[in-house]
């Protein structure tokens, strides 16, 4: 069974970094490119940031480019989004995705998220 | 960056009815284009890829349709498991990008 678990999420102040992890089961990791997607409170769903499997080919929505660092650990089977200078706009539930296979559009898995809040 | 409108915002129907939802683009997006359904306190869950590919598990009363800019989700007989929030998905290799479309409530008339 694919399972994919978020953590790393809470309370952060303006200006501060926080760390997110996706803990991924049940495939064959290495072989799949991996996303972060956010959602804001009651908002709708931002794709911030993708991954190849090598980690070759990175690339960031505008919103967070130059802040937020994606990377993986293939042989923990972990995928991780460092948030830096971060921004109440930043505040959302976050979560990992996988796509149906590498040439497709279409996250199939997806984690359950966890909550990144941004306030003094 | 291509832009991505879904209409209408809300879908007022009845169990048993047709609901037909649209996904513009703001330029074509050839086949990069997916449906997700979500549920209040639920990650979203992949409907559609490629226009008109049902996900593994997702009933035929689900299809995707379209080219181009102008895509459509069709519910052909609404189930009460059905009333959700629908978002459409397209990706782009120059420069890369996804992005979602704002999203359309269906809800219980």
């Amino acid at each position: 069974e694919v399972q994919l678990v978020e953590s790393g999420g809470g309370l952060v102040k303006p200006g501060g970094s926080l760390r997110l992890s996706c803990a991924a089961s049940g495939f064959s990791f290495s072989s799949y490119s991996m996303n972060w997607v956010r959602q804001a409170p009651g908002k709708g769903l931002e794709w911030i940031s993708s991954i190849s499997p090598g980690s070759r080919y990175i690339y960031y929505a505008d919103s967070v480019r130059g802040r937020f660092t994606i990377s993986r650990d293939n042989a923990q089977n972990s995928l991780y989004l460092q948030m830096n200078s971060l921004r109440g706009e930043d505040t959302a539930l976050y979560f990992c995705a996988r796509p149906v296979d590498m040439a497709t559009i279409g996250f199939e898995y997806w984690g359950q998220g966890t909550l990144v809040t941004v306030s003094s | 960056e291509i832009l991505l409108t879904q209409s209408p915002a809300t879908l007022s129907l009845s169990p048993g009815e047709r609901a037909t939802l649209s996904c513009r683009a703001s330029q074509s997006v050839s086949s990069n284009l997916a449906w997700y359904q979500q549920k209040p306190g639920q990650a979203p869950r992949l409907l559609i890829y490629e226009v008109s590919k049902r996900a593994t598990g997702i009933p035929a009363r689900f299809r995707g349709s379209g080219s181009g800019t102008d895509f459509t989700l069709t519910i052909s007989s609404l189930e009460p498991e059905d009333f959700a929030v629908y978002y459409c998905q397209q990706r782009t290799s120059s420069p890369p990008s996804l992005t979602f479309g704002g999203g359309t409530q269906v809800e219980i008339k």
